[in-house]
């Protein structure tokens, strides 16, 4: 069945950039998604990026996809300590489709 | 491993009938299992943390009578949507935290409910 990985903790100085890293095995996914937990709160969408795209950039956040690898990152720049969090991959084949989430990766901001 | 079983994926109902959403952990004991809910076009919300053995804890804004949750054991969690409404038509998934295993989550398939 479809597999999201991605590590478990990374730890940044403020002000550095952040890389998170994500795999997955289904080739037919179509949108593939990070999302963010604050603590206490829910899943907060931050970006999406279509299959036919490589690379996506939204202010701070740069998403970068290689297709052939299935592989899925996303890179925060200026890293701040309200930046903190826990980051989830995930990936669906459209719509309301099922949606397959990494484990998430916990961001730890370090002053 | 670490697998979360939704069940069903897609429920059709009736408005004024209650639907039954399973969450199973099928290789690990869940303590805590999350519910969530996506609106169109938007992230999926948080709607509470269900606890084995006593009661669930609702985000606010959250119906407790309506969303009826619960946890009798360690590998189920049951949401149970009452006398549904057709806005309570959306996607709803549960969520396990992996206590035992390094940390992270895993996440069930979801549920697409419509109610007509």
């Amino acid at each position: 069945g479809e597999d999201v990985e991605q590590s478990l903790f990374l730890s940044v100085r403020e002000g550095d950039s952040s890389v998170i890293n994500c795999t997955y095995t289904d080739s037919s996914s179509t949108y593939l998604y990070w999302y963010k937990q604050e603590p206490g709160a829910g899943l907060q969408l931050l970006t999406y990026i279509f299959s036919n795209m490589d690379m996506k950039q939204d202010q701070r956040l740069t998403v970068l996809l290689n297709k052939k690898d299935k592989h899925l990152s996303l890179r925060i720049a200026d890293t701040q300590t309200g930046d903190s969090a826990i980051y989830f991959c995930a990936e669906s084949t459209g719509g309301y489709q099922k949606v397959t989430f990494g484990t998430g990766t916990k961001l730890q901001v370090i002053p | 491993g670490a697998v979360v079983s939704q069940h069903p994926s897609r429920v059709i109902c009736k408005s004024g009938t209650s639907v039954k959403i399973e969450c199973r952990s099928l290789d690990f004991q869940a303590t805590t299992m999350f519910w969530y809910r996506q609106f169109p076009k938007q992230s999926l919300m948080l709607m509470a943390t269900s606890n084995e053995g006593s009661k669930a804890t609702y985000e606010q804004g959250v119906e407790k009578d309506k969303f009826l949750i619960n946890h009798a054991s360690l590998t189920l969690s049951t949401l149970t949507v009452t006398s549904a409404h057709p806005e309570d038509s959306s996607f709803y998934i549960c969520s396990a935290e992996l206590q035992l295993r390094g940390g992270g989550y895993t996440f069930g398939s979801g549920t697409r409910l419509t109610v007509v």
